[in-house]
């Protein structure tokens, strides 16, 4: 079974960091891109970013928004991707997911708020 | 960026009836390699996203088959053939063919 479990979000001031992580199981994470994508409280969905494999040289890309602020990598050993979000802003205020292998997590909720 | 645009955004169906969502890109999906990244995802209420039909009309795995997708280029079209309760929820069609990944608006589907 395809299991992707997000953690390490919570309440932030602006300014501030966070890096979330998502533990992959149920299939090659090795061989897998993964994304991130956020969605605002009634909001629609915002991809956020992605890293590919190490076949393709763990590549990323950003949305416009997060360049710069964000970064995702990757632990291959640990089957796990992270994302670490530097200079936070209030409109960062969002449930994360991580997606990949066409699979989607739970969210994990970061509140970026003084 | 590619737009998504979705109608409707609201679609009061009665169960065992069908429902239909069309999306709209503002360029052809197609990527260079000949595929299509156009999906469709649907949200139930306070779920995560999940994916329904990948590459315009293949339904992912354990997606009921009153589920299906269709179109080509800019113009797709999700169809519920027989609306169960279970269907409840938002759907978004999801374009992957060009960075950034780009969604619709979102077509809440729920019962008369």
């Amino acid at each position: 079974e395809v299991q992707l479990v997000e953690s390490g979000g919570g309440l932030v001031q602006p300014g501030g960091s966070l890096k979330l992580s998502c533990a992959a199981s149920g299939f090659t994470f090795s061989g897998s891109a993964m994304h991130w994508v956020r969605q605002a409280s009634g909001k629609g969905l915002e991809w956020v970013g992605r890293i590919r494999s190490k076949a393709n040289s763990y590549a990323t890309a950003y949305a416009a928004s997060v360049k710069g602020r964000f970064t995702i990598s990757r632990d291959d050993s640990k089957n796990t991707a992270y994302l670490q979000m530097n200079s936070l802003k209030t409109e960062d205020t969002a449930v994360y997911y991580c997606t990949g292998n066409y699979y989607w997590g739970q969210g994990t909720l970061v509140t970026v708020s003084s | 960026d590619i737009v998504m645009t979705q109608t409707p955004l609201s679609s009061p169906v009665t169960l065992g009836q069908p429902a239909s969502i069309s999306c709209r890109s503002s360029q052809s999906l197609v990527h260079s390699d000949g595929n299509t990244y156009l999906s469709w995802l649907q949200q139930r209420p306070g779920q995560p996203p999940r994916l329904l039909i990948y590459k315009i009309s293949n339904r992912f795995s354990g997606v009921p088959d009153r589920f299906s997708g269709s179109g080509a280029g800019t113009d797709f079209t999700l169809k519920i053939s027989r609306v169960e309760a279970e269907d409840v929820g938002v759907y978004y069609c999801m374009q992957a063919t060009q960075f950034p990944w780009t969604f619709g608006q979102g077509t809440k589907v729920e019962i008369k």
